[in-house]
């Protein structure tokens, strides 16, 4: 199984530039979530999915819009990118949001210059 | 804003040590409890969890307490070898709601 893929794995952007990073997970797990990683902060929510259809906002959500069509995928879109947005990029499922292991991809190093 | 605390921020240890890193929690609707391991460049993945109906769990040299009462567990690594060295989450969804938030992390060097 491939598990939980993010694309791409290195970027990057020109402020003022919009893009989408890509994860995909193939164990239909029905919460998705994405996460940023700086130094000192640890991993922030930026936004979830309990199932196809239906998102939400996490701690930090604000440049970032996502949507949930399939139950297998979770795009995360940087409507304009901002320096602020530089980060580590990751995204998670699992089963369900309690009692189960969450599964991480390799994460996105996102520069925004 | 409901939040996980996780102390230390960073942490060094001789080989061969004990590493204790904590985490305290506000509310959480959720009995389940875990430890994620980072490896620089890697995502974090799921290293021990605990359920509320034991005060402890032990997996080799990695033990989670839990002390409901309190609202905290923590994270044992016995005998602490270089290999260890990474970074350490705990996490805790708050009560109420679907958000899994985690600690801010702990940053554990362990000394040959």
């Amino acid at each position: 199984n491939a598990g939980v893929t993010q694309t791409p794995k290195f970027q990057v952007l020109k402020t003022g530039q919009s893009m989408t990073l890509q994860c995909a997970q193939d164990m239909n797990h029905e919460y998705m979530s994405w996460y940023r990683q700086d130094p000192g902060m640890g991993l922030r929510l930026i936004h979830y999915s309990v199932g196809a259809g239906i998102t939400d906002q996490g701690e930090v959500p604000n440049g970032y819009n996502v949507s949930r069509s399939t139950t297998e995928d979770f795009p995360l879109r940087l409507l304009s990118a901002a320096p602020s947005q530089t980060s580590v990029y990751f995204c998670a499922s699992s089963y369900s949001v309690d009692r189960t292991e969450a599964f991480f991809g390799q994460g996105t190093r996102l520069t925004v210059v | 804003q409901q939040q996980v605390k996780q102390s230390p921020q960073s942490l060094i240890v001789q080989k061969g040590g004990i590493s204790i890193i904590n985490c305290a929690y506000e509310n959480t609707a959720f009995d389940y409890f875990p430890w994620y391991q980072q490896f620089p460049g890697k995502g974090p993945a799921l290293l021990i969890a605990i359920r509320p109906d034991v005060s402890e769990k032990k997996e080799g040299r990695f033990t989670i307490s839990f002390n409901k009462s309190a609202k905290q567990f923590s994270l044992h690594i016995m005998d602490s070898q270089p290999g260890d060295s990474a970074t350490y989450f705990c996490a805790a969804p708050p009560s109420g709601t679907y958000k899994y938030i985690f600690g801010t992390g702990t940053r554990l060097k362990v000394l040959a």
